[in-house]
């Protein structure tokens, strides 16, 4: 356990549907990331924060995407309108700046 | 990635035999990080290297970093089944803005 938690840790889902994903990262970091990772690849940076505000975001992340971190500690990542493609583990991080950064356990998600 | 590249892809040793893991990036490195994943679950940080020519190890793992080469080994002497497990590497590539690439991980197996 690395102290990051991840909520829900699969999620099932009909295409069309909409779903948000919870982290949690250990309550001293001040930066949070998120990643995407499909079988066989390493993770793929989507976006990060440092305390509430949004410093990057990937290309990767199609207007469907967005995520909060409002007052600094949990964040949310929500998905409009899945589609399959979506289909993939999201994994959340948290640092303090410049340090390595400690992972959640991830949410699977299944876009049928 | 294409930015960073490990290699072998996948390595099967006998128990108690030493193994390398390569890690190279095709631009400047800002810190390397390796991690270990097993299937499905989320990446535990092994080591963090931030300056050419540093060596850390932790029980049984070395790493190693070249910066010259822009690269990055793991060495683990006498595996075990434990060892088992996906190897990524992580980098701060190109900016020192602190999201990282990931390369696509090394897939591990100790036959005991």
């Amino acid at each position: 356990d690395t102290g990051v938690s991840q909520n829900p840790r699969h999620k099932i889902t009909k295409r069309g549907q909409n779903v948000t994903f919870r982290c949690d990262p250990i309550s001293e970091h001040n930066r949070l990331y998120w990643y995407r990772q499909t079988l066989g690849q390493g993770p793929e940076f989507l976006t990060y924060f440092q305390n509430e505000a949004q410093l990057e975001k990937s290309r990767l992340l199609s207007d469907r995407f967005s995520a909060e971190r409002p007052k600094g500690s949990f964040s949310t990542l929500e998905i409009q309108r899945t589609e399959q493609g979506d289909s993939a583990m999201y994994l959340c991080a948290s640092s303090q700046r410049y340090n390595e950064q400690f992972f959640g356990p991830g949410t699977r998600l299944t876009v049928l | 990635s294409q930015e960073l590249e490990q290699s072998p892809q996948s390595l099967i040793v006998q128990e108690g035999k030493n193994l390398t893991i390569n890690c190279t990036s095709s631009k400047t490195l800002y810190g390397l990080y390796w991690y270990k994943q097993k299937y499905g679950e989320g990446l535990i940080f092994l080591m963090m290297l931030q300056k050419g020519g540093e060596e850390k190890s932790h029980e049984k793992i070395t790493a190693k970093l070249d910066e010259k080469k822009q690269q990055s080994s793991l060495h683990i002497t006498a595996s075990q089944p434990s060892h088992a497990g996906i190897y990524l590497c992580g980098a701060d590539i190109g900016t020192n803005a602190g999201k990282s690439t990931f390369g696509d991980g090394t897939t591990l197996t100790v036959k005991p």
